[in-house]
This record gives C-alpha cells, sequence and structure tokens, in this order.
C-alpha cells in the first residue's frame, strides 16, 4: 500500500456520460498530481495541485476538470467521455521537494464504450 | 514534443545479466531525473534518482547514470531477477522551486528477465 488510494479501481461507462475520479493522498502530502496513461503512450501530466490550489496544467481537455478539497482529497471529473478517453489515471501526492518524486495510486482503469 | 524519450519500448535479459535501460531528453532545464518501476495493476513506484550535478547514483544492484552532455541517461540493472521484470519509466523535472514541480516522463520500457 503506497498510502495513495484511488477509486474506484475500474469503471465502465457510455460514451457521452460524466465520471468521477477520487483521490486521497498519502498522509502530509499537500501536492496531488493527476496522469492519464492511454495505450502506448506515457504518463501524461494532466494537472496539479497544491494544499487547494491549481499550480500547474499539462494536456488536460476542456471537459476534464479537478479539485483539491480542504481534506486534501482530489477529484477528477470527466465529461462528455469519448471513447478516446479510455485509460488508466492515476494520481500522485508528492511532499515538499522533489527528492523523492512522487507516491502513485494504483489507479482508477477507466473503459468507455 | 516528446521531452523524454525512452527509444526502446521493450528489452529481454537472461537472469544474472545486466540490463541496460536507455533513456534522452531534450529539454536542457531538466535538472533532476528519476526512474520508476511499474508492475501490472499497480501504480509506478519510485526506484532512484540522480541529480544532475553527479554523474552517477547507485543503490544496491541499481545505478543510473547520467551524461549532462549528451542528455543523456540510463540505468543498470545487476544482476537482472526474474522479480524486476515491469514497465520502467524515466522523469525528469526542472527547478521550478518548492513544492510546484512536475514529472514529466517517457512512454516506459518493458523488461522482461527470463530465468
Amino acid at each position: 500500500d503506497s498510502g495513495v488510494t484511488q477509486t474506484p479501481k475500474h469503471l465502465i461507462t457510455a460514451t457521452g456520460q460524466r465520471v468521477t475520479l477520487r483521490c486521497s493522498p498519502r498522509s502530509g502530502d499537500l501536492s496531488v498530481y493527476w496522469y492519464q496513461q492511454s495505450l502506448d503512450q506515457g504518463l501524461q501530466f494532466l494537472i496539479q495541485y497544491y494544499n487547494g490550489e491549481e499550480r500547474a496544467k499539462g494536456n488536460i481537455l476542456e471537459r476534464f476538470s479537478a479539485q483539491q478539497f480542504p481534506d486534501l482529497h482530489s477529484e477528477l471529473n470527466l465529461s462528455s467521455l469519448e471513447l478516446g478517453d479510455s485509460a488508466l489515471y492515476f494520481c500522485a501526492s508528492s511532499t515538499q521537494g522533489r527528492n523523492y518524486g512522487y507516491t502513485f495510486g494504483s489507479g482508477t482503469r477507466l473503459t468507455v464504450v | 514534443d516528446q521531452q523524454v524519450k525512452q527509444n526502446s519500448p521493450s528489452l529481454s535479459v537472461q537472469e544474472g545479466r545486466i540490463s541496460i535501460l536507455n533513456c534522452d531528453y531534450t529539454n536542457s532545464m531538466f535538472d533532476y531525473f528519476l526512474w520508476y518501476k511499474k508492475y501490472p495493476a499497480e501504480g509506478p513506484t519510485f526506484l532512484i534518482s540522480i541529480s544532475s550535478i553527479k554523474d552517477k547514483n547507485e543503490d544496491g544492484r541499481f545505478t543510473v547514470f547520467l551524461n549532462k552532455s549528451a542528455k543523456h541517461l540510463s540505468l543498470h540493472i545487476v544482476p537482472s531477477q526474474p522479480g524486476d521484470s515491469a514497465v520502467y519509466f524515466c522523469a525528469a523535472s526542472s527547478n521550478s522551486g518548492g513544492s510546484n514541480y512536475k514529472l514529466t516522463f517517457g512512454k516506459g520500457t518493458l523488461l522482461t528477465v527470463n530465468p
């Protein structure tokens, strides 16, 4: 157990629908990152939050949004889903400083049918 | 634009031999590099890192080498074990300060260690 909890582990939904992925960071970590891993793609950075505030944005579609709540958990909302959104979505958290990189959750596998 | 490139999608080695995984980067602002290992159905886990002020970092069977002039790093695993079979991701970051940094990942290399 890495200490980063992602739910649900698997999600199957239809095109056009909206889903919410949830992430609880490791205790004490203030930063949360969301990454997408599609087939044959590396880990694509989507967005970072630090202590409730958005800090960095990557290749995140306008149909996607995220937030970090006062208890530091984060949610990634995906709407108007398309077949191409099928992927593994990882959440990671980190402490201040970068010497140890991120701690990843086990991911949510989203399948859009 | 792929700033971190792992040009070998897969690598197969015999148990006990050396595994060498390569990574190239294009962004000269990157100054900290990490390797992650990922097993199926799990998230990536941190393996080893290196700062740009060093050219080598060793941790047990794992050694990372950094060649800044060539913008190239490599991960050596000696000796390789079947349990090392996994996808290995190279990642890089630049010094944006404090809590605000992001890692840029390569596409990964699938290492298979054959008994």
